[in-house]
């Protein structure tokens, strides 16, 4: 079965510094790769996919994300951290489901904390 | 594009009654997705729909869990005998497949369900 690992429950950045946040997935084929970000009380906002090709993937808000294949690894960058950054990354893969058709497992989840 | 729309964004209600919950997703997408998440965790897929036709339903989706899409636009989730246990955000997600090719998901705001 296909899963998400983000094993970092919290972490805390000091503004204008660099983030990285790790994910590992399980999954028997070629992956859909994708970040969200979650603000409190609020739906989920895409910030980069990856289907297939370069593996560096740019995405919203000055985001990127690196695949590695042989690592299992999809973790996202930022160079330098602003105080809106604040909220829930979530990291999910694209799973296919019974009818062989996409469906997104997620991981648990990091809180991301900017210090002043 | 005006998003992926759902109401109640909140709703309590006493366990035992019935609730029912609805998603708008965005115009041209055919796909739309049901996700529950719970405090502290990633988003965990429910069922999801091609069109009118609901094509897969996950195990956590017991006999008390129905949902509708009658015409392939607008989506219903009803849960019957609430529990305590299905206190979550209720989130609904859209997407267009178009030559084969799955489009990310868009997220709604949710619904967040709290049973007394």
């Amino acid at each position: 079965a296909q899963s998400v690992t983000q094993p970092d429950i919290h972490i805390t950045v000091s503004e204008g510094a660099s983030l990285e946040l790790r994910c590992n997935y399980s999954y028997g084929a070629t992956p859909y790769l994708f970040w969200y970000v979650q603000s409190p009380g609020q739906g989920l906002q895409l910030l980069l996919k990856y289907f297939s090709g370069d593996t560096l993937v740019q995405g919203i808000k000055g985001f990127e994300a690196e695949f590695k294949r042989s690592q299992s690894s999809f973790n996202l960058r930022k160079p330098s951290v602003h105080w809106s950054d604040a909220a829930e990354y979530f990291c999910a893969v694209g799973a296919r489901g019974d009818t062989g058709f996409q469906k997104l497992v997620f991981g648990t989840g990091t809180r991301l904390l900017v210090s002043p | 594009d005006t998003g992926v729309s759902q109401n109640p964004r909140h709703k309590i209600t006493k366990r035992g009654q019935n609730v029912t919950f609805r998603c708008d997703p965005i115009s041209e997408h055919n796909r739309l997705y049901w996700y529950r998440q719970t405090l502290g965790q990633g988003p965990e897929f429910l069922t999801y729909f091609q069109n009118e036709a609901q094509l897969e339903k996950s195990r956590l989706l017991s006999d008390r869990f129905s949902a509708e899409r009658p015409k392939g636009s607008f989506s219903t989730l009803e849960i019957q005998r609430t529990e305590q246990g299905d206190s979550a955000m209720y989130l609904c997600a859209s997407s267009l497949v178009a030559a084969g090719v799955n489009q990310p998901q868009h997220f709604g705001d949710g619904t967040r369900l709290s049973i007394l």
